[in-house]
Formats: structure tokens, C-alpha cells, sequence
């Protein structure tokens, strides 16, 4: 199916343990981007990537590690989880190649990670 | 520093009525804005996009407008429906490959 998947969709994990999320999308979008959404902070961004093996710091990447190998793969991973890691994580993505300005963020459905 | 707003947090209406959602935003200074609709446990389904240049943009029974010079969006919704109750989300793409999110709106259209 084309589109943008994440798996898990529900995860429950304990305090110290590694977790990747996974995100994948059909398009070859250029652009692809982690949020976590809180109650009370709303939408912030993770980490994002322009290119396969180009990444780069959003707002709150602390706890955070993600790799693009592949252009279509975009892995987020908790290194050792915290219970303030606990948050519904969405992937998404948008083409273009340059400043147009023209080209919609489109979103996955999102992981909810619990951590105990 | 860009800051995203919505007012009102929550608004509910009976079916049938027109109804229009407000975005503000700090810094004209954006290559577009877009708007998104999120149901509950889902995630962000976009509705429209404005691009800087444009001043609105228009999908079936919603319009969308931008006015950059005073910071503001409105999102105009016709003839409500149920099936419009939803939280609807705003973002302002900034010129780093970032997006500002408002915290949005909580949508309920009354049967």
C-alpha cells in the first residue's frame, strides 16, 4: 500500500530498555521528520532528515537516535527509555526538492509508547 | 521565535451551521501554512495548504485563507456535519524545514 506506515502502533516498555520505532514510506519523499505528541505541548519535532544519511536536531532530540540508511526508512530509537518518553510518536514525510513551498506534510498514523 | 496559536481550544455547533477556526501566527516570515484534521488515537490528515503567495485555498465545503501581514489564517467550514468533529490543527512552515504547530482545535458539530 502506498502511504507512510509506522509499526508498533502500541508499545509498553520498562524504564532502561532500548525501543525503535519504525517508519516507512512509499513515495521517495525527500524530507522526513519524528514528532511527539503531549498533552499540553502539542506537536514537537524530534529529529528530521533531508536525504538518506543526512539528519539533523529538532527541538527535543535529547534520549533520542535516528538513522536513514535508505531513502524510504526513517528508524527512531530510545537509546534507554524514560517514563517522560511517554507520548504518541508520528512519522511523516513531504517531497520536494527545493523551496517551493508547494509540497504537503503528510503523516502516519502514529506509535503510542508507554513506558513503565 | 514563531509562536502558533488557536482560539478557541474547543467550539461546539449544531449541524448545518458555518463555522470558521482561527490560526495566529507571530512571524510573517513563512513559506505556508497548512492545515490538518486529527480524530482521535489518529494521526494528522492535511486539508489544505497556502502557500505564501497565495491568499486561500479551497476543498469542497472548506476555505482556507491567509492574510501574512496580519498573521492570520481562518479555516471556513459550510454546512457543518458530525462527521467534522475532529480537532483541527494549524502549521507554519519556517524556512528551515520546520514546522510550527498550533495546539489546534477541538471540533464537535451536533447532530
Amino acid at each position: 500500500d502506498a502511504g507512510i506506515t509506522q509499526s508498533p502502533r502500541y508499545k509498553i516498555t520498562e524504564t532502561g530498555r532500548q525501543v525503535t520505532l519504525m517508519c516507512h514510506q512509499t513515495w521517495s519523499h525527500s524530507y522526513m521528520f519524528w514528532y511527539r505528541q503531549d498533552l499540553g505541548h502539542g506537536l514537537r519535532l524530534i529529529y528530521y532528515s533531508a536525504a538518506a544519511d543526512i539528519t539533523d536536531k529538532g527541538e527535543v532530540p535529547d534520549g533520542y537516535v535516528v538513522s536513514r540508511s535508505k531513502t524510504e526508512n526513517f528508524p527512531l530509537t530510545l537509546e534507554s527509555a524514560t517514563r517522560s518518553q511517554t507520548s504518541v510518536y508520528f512519522c511523516a514525510s513531504r517531497g520536494g526538492t527545493g523551496r517551493s513551498g508547494a509540497n504537503v506534510l503528510t503523516f502516519g498514523a502514529g506509535s503510542r509508547l508507554t513506558v513503565l | 521565535k514563531q509562536e502558533v496559536t488557536q482560539i478557541p481550544a474547543a467550539l461546539s455547533v449544531p449541524e448545518g451551521e458555518n463555522l470558521v477556526l482561527n490560526c495566529s501566527f507571530t512571524d510573517s516570515a513563512i513559506y505556508n501554512l497548512q492545515w490538518f484534521r486529527q480524530d482521535p488515537g489518529k494521526g494528522l490528515t492535511s486539508l489544505l495548504l497556502i502557500q505564501s503567495s497565495q491568499r486561500e485555498q479551497t476543498s469542497g465545503r472548506l476555505n482556507a485563507s491567509l492574510d501574512k501581514s496580519s498573521g492570520r489564517s481562518t479555516l471556513y467550514i459550510a454546512a457543518s456535519q458530525p462527521g467534522d468533529s475532529a480537532t483541527y490543527l494549524c502549521a507554519v512552515e519556517t524556512g528551515t524545514y520546520k514546522y510550527i504547530f498550533g495546539t489546534g482545535t477541538r471540533l464537535k458539530v451536533l447532530a
